[in-house]
C-alpha cells in the first residue's frame, strides 16, 4: 500500500510560475525524498529532507517537512518547459535500517511555454 | 559511470513463458531493488537486497524471483507470465542507510 500520496494529481501552469506540490503520509518516517521521472524514463533523486528537518532547499526547488501533519511540500519555483515530469514523493520507514522506500502515484506537471 | 543498467528495455511475451530482466549496477551499492510501475498505482517494491545472498520480498513478490551473488547484478526472473505482470520494471540501487536511490531506464513488459 502506499505510504506517500500527491496532491494535485495533475498540475499545469505557465512558464516562470511556480508549482506547488503536496505530499501526505501515514507513518512515522526518518527521511523524505522527493524524485522527478521525464516520460519514458527512470526516476531522478531530486532532495531529501530527513524528519529533524523542516524546509530544504536546492536551486529552483523548496522542500518542507511537517511531521506533525504527516505532509510535505515541493516548490519548483519560475518553472520552466523542461520541468514537465512527474514528481514522486517517497518515504523510508522509521528504524526500518535500510532504503526501503514507499513511493506515492506521483503529481504530473505540465509547463507550457 | 554507467550507474543502473536494465536489458532488455523492451520485452512481449506470452502467458506461461518465463523470462529474466537483468540489472547490474557499478556504483558498488550494496542495496538493490526491483519496483514495477503501473498506470495509476505508482511504484511497488517487488523484491530487494541488502548485500549478495541477502534478498527479501517488497510489497507485491508474487510471481517474481530474485537472486543476488554478486554485489553488481540482481536479475528479476519471471517464472510464468501473466497478463497482470504487464508493466514497467525499474531497477534501482543505493549506498547502504542513504536512502537517495539511483534508478535504471526501466524495462518494459507485455505479456500477452
Amino acid at each position: 500500500s502506499q505510504q506517500g500520496e500527491e496532491d494535485p494529481q495533475a498540475l499545469s501552469i505557465q512558464e516562470g510560475e511556480n508549482a506547488t506540490m503536496n505530499c501526505s503520509y501515514k507513518t512515522s518516517i526518518n527521511n523524505l525524498q522527493w524524485y522527478r521521472q521525464n516520460s519514458g524514463r527512470g526516476l531522478v533523486h531530486l532532495i531529501l529532507i530527513r524528519s529533524n528537518e523542516r524546509e530544504k532547499h536546492s536551486g529552483r526547488l523548496r522542500v518542507t517537512l511537517d511531521t506533525s501533519k504527516k505532509s510535505s511540500s515541493l516548490l519548483i519555483t519560475a518553472s520552466r518547459a523542461a520541468d514537465t515530469a512527474s514528481y514522486f514523493c517517497a518515504t523510508d520507514a522509521l528504524n526500518s535500517g535500510y532504503s526501503t522506500l514507499t513511493f506515492g502515484k506521483g503529481t504530473m506537471l505540465l509547463v507550457s511555454p | 559511470n554507467a550507474g543502473v543498467t536494465q536489458t532488455p528495455k523492451f520485452q512481449v511475451l506470452k502467458t506461461g513463458q518465463s523470462m529474466t530482466l537483468q540489472c547490474a549496477q557499478d556504483m558498488n551499492h550494496e542495496y538493490m531493488s526491483w519496483y514495477r510501475q503501473d498506470p495509476g498505482m505508482g511504484l511497488r517494491l517487488i523484491h530487494y537486497s541488502v548485500g549478495a545472498g541477502i534478498t527479501d520480498q517488497g510489497e507485491v513478490p508474487n510471481g517474481y524471483n530474485v537472486s543476488r551473488s554478486t554485489t553488481e547484478d540482481f536479475p528479476l526472473r519471471l517464472l510464468s507470465a501473466a497478463p497482470s505482470q504487464t508493466s514497467v520494471y525499474f531497477c534501482a540501487s543505493s549506498y547502504r542507510g542513504t536512502g537517495e536511490l539511483f534508478f535504471g531506464e526501466g524495462s518494459r513488459l507485455t505479456v500477452l
